[in-house]
């Protein structure tokens, strides 16, 4: 069955620091990856996506993901955080053939010391 | 352009009184859902539809109730509330049920439900 794992519930970096947020996914086959971030008391952004072809993705606000086949994996990274960063991060893999549904992690959120 | 939009914001409901969670796009999206935040639980499907007429259950439906009778309207209710409906209500949606697992899904703001 699908499912995607985000191991660190919360993370704390200062602002200027580098960022890496964790994703490892279960699909049986080439999945279709998404990163979102919820600011406080709002929806779900996309940051970006990935579908096939180049591995790194660049996303929007400085973001990208980099997709790891060998270990299921999708991280999330931003080399100099800013305050404004701070929000929750999700992984989602999108749905096998037939079934619209997205599976989504249960999230990270990061908190940026000044 | 409005995107997805839901209302009310923020609801306070007694147990067992009825409630509709609207949600609208203007978008000419044919997939649409609802999901539910609650914390350490990241989001849970309740409903979807791919299309006006078309609904079908996701993980969580127990107790919700939805239908698709326009392409931009998706409403949720709520029959009888309970204190674990207490949430965080998303209604999302995306362009097409075709390369369906590709697009992207656009989210509403959300609607605070407090269920005492």
């Amino acid at each position: 069955a699908q499912s995607v794992t985000q191991p660190d519930i919360h993370i704390t970096v200062s602002e200027g620091a580098s960022l890496e947020l964790r994703c490892n996914y279960s699909y049986g086959a080439t999945p279709y990856l998404f990163w979102y971030v919820q600011s406080p008391g709002q929806g779900l952004q996309l940051l970006l996506k990935y579908f096939s072809g180049d591995t790194l993705v660049q996303g929007i606000k400085g973001f990208e993901a980099e997709f790891k086949r060998s270990q299921s994996s999708f991280n999330l990274r931003k080399p100099s955080v800013h305050w404004s960063d701070a929000a929750e991060y999700f992984c989602a893999v999108g749905a096998t053939s037939g079934t619209y549904k997205y599976i989504f992690g249960t999230g990270t959120r990061l908190k940026v010391l000044a | 352009n409005a995107g997805v939009t839901q209302t009310p914001k923020f609801q306070v409901l007694k147990t067992g009184q009825s409630m509709t969670l609207q949600c609208a796009q203007d978008m000419n999206h044919e997939y649409m859902s609802w999901y539910r935040q609650d914390p350490g639980m990241g989001l849970r499907l309740i409903h979807y539809s791919v299309g006006a007429g078309i609904t079908d259950q996701g993980e969580v439906p127990n107790g919700y109730n939805v239908s698709r009778s326009t392409t931009e309207d998706f409403p949720l209710r709520l029959l009888s509330a309970a204190p674990s409906q207490t949430s965080v209500y998303f209604c999302a949606s995306s362009y097409s049920v075709d390369s369906f697992s590709g697009n992207t899904i656009y989210f509403g703001e959300g609607s605070w439900l407090t269920v005492v």
